[in-house]
């Protein structure tokens, strides 16, 4: 595609739910990172994918979360159980390279934990 | 470990106002300096950055910014801002010469243009 594309572009889950949250890299693109923006902060980086394989997964914050990437384009960040403070928006971003020299971002999944 | 700071964050200024938009950065070792602009609900565009070579780096839109290595800093400035401008804009840096680009991004900046 033209862009990165992330879906749900919204989502609302109730505490405790499980979530999916799709990322659609530009076509190409070696590299996928993750990250989550957290009101009135910076993006904080959660995961970087080269291919398939996770290459950095030192920002994910706990087990509830995971990654993957099994073809080497699509990713799905997973969150288990829900927490009121996963509220953020999540960002993926995607990069011809390692991504080492920028990359080019989606516009994000607003996820909020009623 | 690398940290970044953005001094301000909102500034507000007229249209066809200069502004400069400051931040700060903290590395025992070198990086690399991006600045990003994030217009309201969209994700986040590259507006330049900074590898290596000359200190005064130009990006889109008309924004520039300055390396310095000595103050550490990395302001980015714009001679003339328009409405369309209106948005918040985020300092990283990453590892120099690393093997991956996971970027450490200050809080962001709004920058708020009235007529």
């Amino acid at each position: 595609g033209a862009g990165v594309s992330q879906t749900p572009s919204n989502k609302v889950t109730e505490k405790g739910k499980y979530v999916e949250l799709r990322c659609d890299p530009i076509s190409g693109h070696t590299a996928l990172y993750w990250y989550r923006q957290s009101l009135g902060q910076g993006p904080e980086f959660l995961i970087y994918f080269q291919g398939t394989g996770a290459a950095d997964d030192s920002g994910l914050p706990n087990d509830r979360f995971f990654a993957v990437r099994p073809e080497g384009s699509v990713s799905t960040l997973k969150i288990q159980r829900t927490e009121r403070g996963d509220s953020a928006v999540y960002l993926c971003a995607s990069s011809l390279d390692s991504g080492v020299y920028g990359y080019t971002f989606g516009s994000g999944t607003r996820l909020t934990v009623v | 470990a690398q940290s970044v700071t953005q001094l301000d964050s909102q500034v507000p200024v007229f249209e066809e106002a200069p502004v400069e938009l400051r931040c700060n950065y903290s590395s025992s070792v070198s990086v690399y300096l991006f600045w990003y602009v994030q217009y309201p609900n969209q994700g986040l565009q590259l507006l330049l950055k900074y590898l290596s070579g000359s200190t005064l780096v130009k990006g889109i839109n008309g924004f520039e910014a300055e390396f310095n290595k000595s103050q550490t800093s990395f302001h980015l400035r714009k001679p003339s801002v328009h409405i369309s401008d209106t948005a918040e804009y985020f300092c990283a840096v990453s590892l120099y010469g690393g093997s991956q680009g996971n970027l450490i991004f200050g809080k962001g900046t709004k920058l708020s243009v009235k007529p």
